[in-house]
């Protein structure tokens, strides 16, 4: 079975703080993706990847930056956290086009 | 990029009943048609899927069926039990951005014992 870990599921910060949300998938999947879900939103792309140390913007990138130093593992880096941040973020990984993409656990974010 | 339609946002059956979620798409170059379910704590997990050169697809109580005419494609639920409750989100793939998927805004389907 296909596994995405998120590392934490919850986390609390504090306003202005930098905050590092890790995701690993163990199947060696080329794309990987961070989305964000809010309440009658949906799931909204913050960026994707399609390879090692590429990566591209989604619909809403502003606030936030990536990471793809290696194949299985994707960051999502907050510079200076606000409190409009506050969410559940998922990390999603899939093979290629065409395929289905799988999802982790989540981890829900409080920024105080 | 604009997000597929889905409709409805909350639906309510009676256990056994049938219950139908409906996406419109805009794109007639999209390919691809997955369904996901989310459950209370959990991230989305696929429940079926239909590729464009396919009109239908079953998988014992889920189908799918995809008009390309209309730009349209929805999911069935047969005979439904408690355990079916949960959100659904359906998704497409653009024939431009292969390999990102646009979601609907999900459906809290709710099955009454």
């Amino acid at each position: 079975d296909v596994k995405v870990t998120q590392s934490s599921r919850y986390l609390v910060k504090r306003t202005g703080e930098k905050v590092f949300l890790e995701c690993v998938q163990d199947m060696d999947h080329e794309n990987m993706f961070w989305y964000r879900q809010d309440p009658g939103l949906g799931l909204r792309l913050i960026y994707f990847s399609y390879d090692v140390k590429m990566k591209e913007k989604g619909d809403i990138p502003e606030g936030y930056s990536v990471s793809r130093e290696k194949k299985e593992r994707f960051s999502l880096i907050l510079e200076s956290a606000s409190t409009n941040q506050t969410s559940m973020y998922l990390c999603a990984s899939s093979p290629t086009s065409q395929e289905t993409q799988y999802f982790g656990p989540g981890t829900r974010l409080l920024v105080l | 990029g604009e997000n597929v339609e889905q409709h409805p946002s909350t639906l309510s059956v009676q256990e056994g009943d049938s219950a139908v979620i409906k996406c419109t798409y805009s794109d007639s170059a999209s390919n691809y048609f997955p369904w996901y379910k989310q459950e209370l704590g959990k991230g989305p997990q696929l429940i079926i899927d239909i590729r464009s050169n396919v009109g239908e697809k079953k998988d014992q109580r889920i189908a799918v069926t995809l008009n390309k005419t209309a730009k349209h494609f929805s999911l069935h639920i047969t005979e439904t039990q408690p355990e079916d409750s949960a959100v659904y989100f359906c998704a497409e793939e653009r024939g431009s951005t292969l390999g990102r998927l646009y979601f609907g805004r999900g459906t809290q389907l709710t099955v009454w014992p």
